[in-house]
């Protein structure tokens, strides 16, 4: 496609449930990242996939969330037993190569709400 | 740990005036340095970057940016802004080391543009 892309837009779901979130990367790109967006703080970085491995999880919370790109190609965010600190938008990523000096392209995020 | 500053939370300007906007970083070893722009509705899009050579780099809509590294700074210049400037923008920054290649963002700053 021409961009990233994320599903769903929004996502409201309440405490203690299972989301999955979506991005299709744009095509061809190797690397993908996931970040978090609080209201007022900057993009602040999840995970890191250079191909079908997760190369840098280092940015996970905690075991609540975990994510996968089983083809290379779309990842889905999980995060299990939701809690109204999570809510946030997600923000997909992707890059070419994966390289330090590749730009780095937003999705249009997933809104996610946890009441 | 890699951290990014952007001291100025919102700005409001008028039409024709110049601007900056200031980010400091933290980490002493290499860096590229991005600023990133988020249009009102519109997903995050790079506006330049910085990886090497010329410490003045310019990016798309006649914006651009000085690195000085004894100051750790990479302020964002436009010396004329228009209504369509109104936006958030954000300082990033990734550092070379193996395998970390994600973006450290600011917090962001909110420019507004009186017509």
């Amino acid at each position: 496609g021409a961009g990233v892309s994320q599903t769903p837009s929004n996502k409201v779901t309440e405490k203690g449930k299972y989301v999955e979130l979506r991005c299709d990367p744009i095509s061809g790109h190797t690397a993908l990242y996931w970040y978090r967006q609080s209201l007022g703080q900057g993009p602040e970085f999840l995970i890191y996939f250079q191909g079908t491995g997760a190369a840098d999880d280092s940015g996970l919370p905690n075991d609540r969330f975990f994510a996968v790109r089983p083809e290379g190609s779309v990842s889905t965010l999980k995060i299990q037993r939701t809690e109204r600190g999570d809510s946030a938008v997600y923000l997909c990523a992707s890059s070419q190569l994966g390289a330090v000096t590749d730009t780095q392209y937003f999705g249009p995020g997933t809104r996610l709400t946890v009441l | 740990a890699q951290s990014v500053s952007q001291h100025n939370h919102h700005v409001i300007l008028s039409e024709a005036a110049s601007l900056e906007l200031g980010c400091n970083y933290s980490y002493g070893g290499t860096v590229n340095l991005f600023w990133y722009v988020q249009y009102p509705g519109q997903h995050l899009q790079l506006l330049l970057k910085y990886f090497s050579g010329d410490p003045l780099v310019k990016g798309i809509k006649g914006f651009e940016a000085e690195f000085i590294k004894s100051k750790f700074s990479f302020n964002l210049r436009k010396p004329s802004v228009q209504w369509s400037d109104t936006a958030e923008y954000f300082c990033a920054v990734n550092a070379w080391r193996t395998g970390a290649n994600n973006l450290f963002f600011g917090t962001g700053t909110r420019l507004t543009v009186i017509p």
